[in-house]
């Protein structure tokens, strides 16, 4: 079974500029979340979506968002890209609510964003 | 408050030898799942093993088994017979019951970067 893939890997963006990350999950699982992790906050939850919705959140600002599309891939997006936004993006995807909390992430390789 | 706490920034071991990260977390639900992932320095997460909150038995899965306490809310990774490979950080992770505002969250620690050496 292949596992999550995120696109693309690496990239490169100035100030002020949007982005969009994918992310596909593995096949079968409905539930896609997203993560940030820098070196000085960790790991952080952006937000979570099962089933085209979404259903969790964490505390980041609005230029923040995603969506999940009816075959539970996923994008992110993050407008007026700030300085502070360079870090390692990661989506992890999951069977969803069925499983309750033995429900496991697996993760993608991540999509580095550098803001310059 | 911190929901997961790795007091460990960084740990060594001599390859071959055991090693045991800790993990201590802070929940007041009954119902919870704790998770080890391995990160290299490629940067992939890499799911190593899972305890339920429940569960009465230690989780193993091959050299990796999950020192589970629940009194001292202590979730501590055993790594055996430590390989070279095994370098990388290592984060513990909570799943709370599901509730409105936790759904899907996973709560991570810092983070141990474990060096194994020959």
């Amino acid at each position: 079974k292949a596992g999550v893939t995120q696109t693309p890997r690496y990239l490169i963006k100035t100030r002020g500029q949007q982005v969009t990350l994918s992310c596909s999950p593995i096949s079968g699982h409905r539930s896609v979340s997203w993560y940030q992790q820098t070196p000085g906050q960790g790991l952080q939850f952006l937000f979570e979506y099962f089933s085209e919705t979404q259903r969790n959140k964490g505390n980041f600002p609005g230029r923040f968002s995603g969506r999940q599309f009816s075959n539970s891939r996923s994008e992110m997006n993050v407008s007026t890209l700030e300085l502070g936004d360079s870090a390692l993006y990661l989506c992890a995807s999951s069977l969803g609510s069925i499983a309750g909390v033995s429900d496991t992430q697996y993760f993608g390789p991540g999509t580095r964003l550098t803001v310059l | 408050a911190q929901k997961i706490t790795q007091t460990q920034p960084g740990m060594f071991v001599q390859e071959k030898e055991a090693v045991t990260l800790d993990c201590t977390y802070d929940t007041s639900d009954q119902s919870y799942g704790l998770f080890w992932y391995k990160q290299p320095s490629s940067g992939e997460m890499i799911f190593l093993i899972y305890q339920g909150s429940y569960d009465e038995q230690n989780a193993t899965e091959g050299r990796y088994s999950l020192n589970f306490q629940k009194a001292r809310k202590s979730a501590n990774l055993v790594i055996s017979a430590s390989q070279l490979g095994d370098s990388a950080m290592y984060f513990c992770a909570m799943r709370e019951a599901d509730r409105g505002s936790t759904l899907g969250r996973l709560y991570f620690g810092r983070g141990t970067q474990l060096t194994v050496w020959p």
